[in-house]
């Protein structure tokens, strides 16, 4: 039931801005979408989140799409301490009315000097 | 502020043998998460707790127990551990709002299951 569709893994060169894609086509008009990311084994580390309004951080840049049914997370001048696996994520609801996140295999970004 | 904490960072079971991963947030959430990370796979939810009190299943509960101590804390317990239950546990905590979701994530403790 997975709600996103990532690209498997994506290059970028040291120094320059990494664009990491995200489809949610079936996301409902009050979600969230959110990007983590994780480094190597550690736990995953919250970046940026947005609604409908593009949205920017000291980390990074969220565009989301008029639609919303994708949006593009910009590292505006990708570091190798950049390299990890990045997760787009947008909650499902639960029989009981809580929510659940779901974590797919996300974008494995190679950032290369 | 040390955020979430999870404790031991390592451990190495026989098949059959239970343990308890503890987990301990100060940030004052009320929702806390335990999830397990296999190689090359994304996070999967084990359990969940909404609010000190009450916990839920997640996608992967069979073989886990959780009990949620007080506000802060979040355990989670094997019974009988078994070779497939070798992965690396996440122990989470989320700011409150009904439509957001920023999660805080601990280190991690790594299990190995013989």
């Amino acid at each position: 039931d997975a709600k996103t569709t990532q690209p498997p893994s994506m290059d970028c060169a040291e120094g320059r801005a990494a664009n990491l894609p995200c489809n949610h086509s079936t996301i409902s008009g009050n979600e969230y979408v959110y990007w983590y990311r994780q480094i190597h084994s550690q736990g995953p580390q919250y970046i940026i989140h947005g609604l409908k309004n593009n949205e920017t951080n000291e980390m990074a840049s969220l565009i989301i799409t008029e639609d919303r049914k994708s949006s593009t997370l910009i590292l505006p001048h990708a570091t190798l301490r950049d390299t990890a696996v990045y997760y787009c994520i947008v909650r499902v609801a639960l029989p009981t009315g809580g929510f659940k996140t779901i974590f797919g295999a996300g974008t494995r970004l190679f950032v290369k000097a | 502020n040390a955020g979430v904490t999870q404790t031991p960072k390592f451990q190495v079971l026989k098949t059959g043998q239970s343990m308890t991963l503890q987990c301990a947030q100060d940030m004052n959430h009320n929702s806390m998460y335990w999830y397990r990370q296999d190689p090359g796979m994304g996070l999967r939810l084990i359990y969940y707790s909404a609010s000190e009190g009450t916990t839920d299943k997640g996608e992967v509960p069979n073989g886990y127990n959780v009990s949620r101590l007080n506000k802060r804390e979040f355990s989670l317990r094997l019974e009988s551990a078994a070779p497939s239950q070798t992965s690396v546990y996440f122990c989470a905590s989320r700011e409150p709002g009904h439509f957001t979701d920023t999660q805080y994530f601990g280190p991690g403790t790594r299990l190995t299951v013989l």
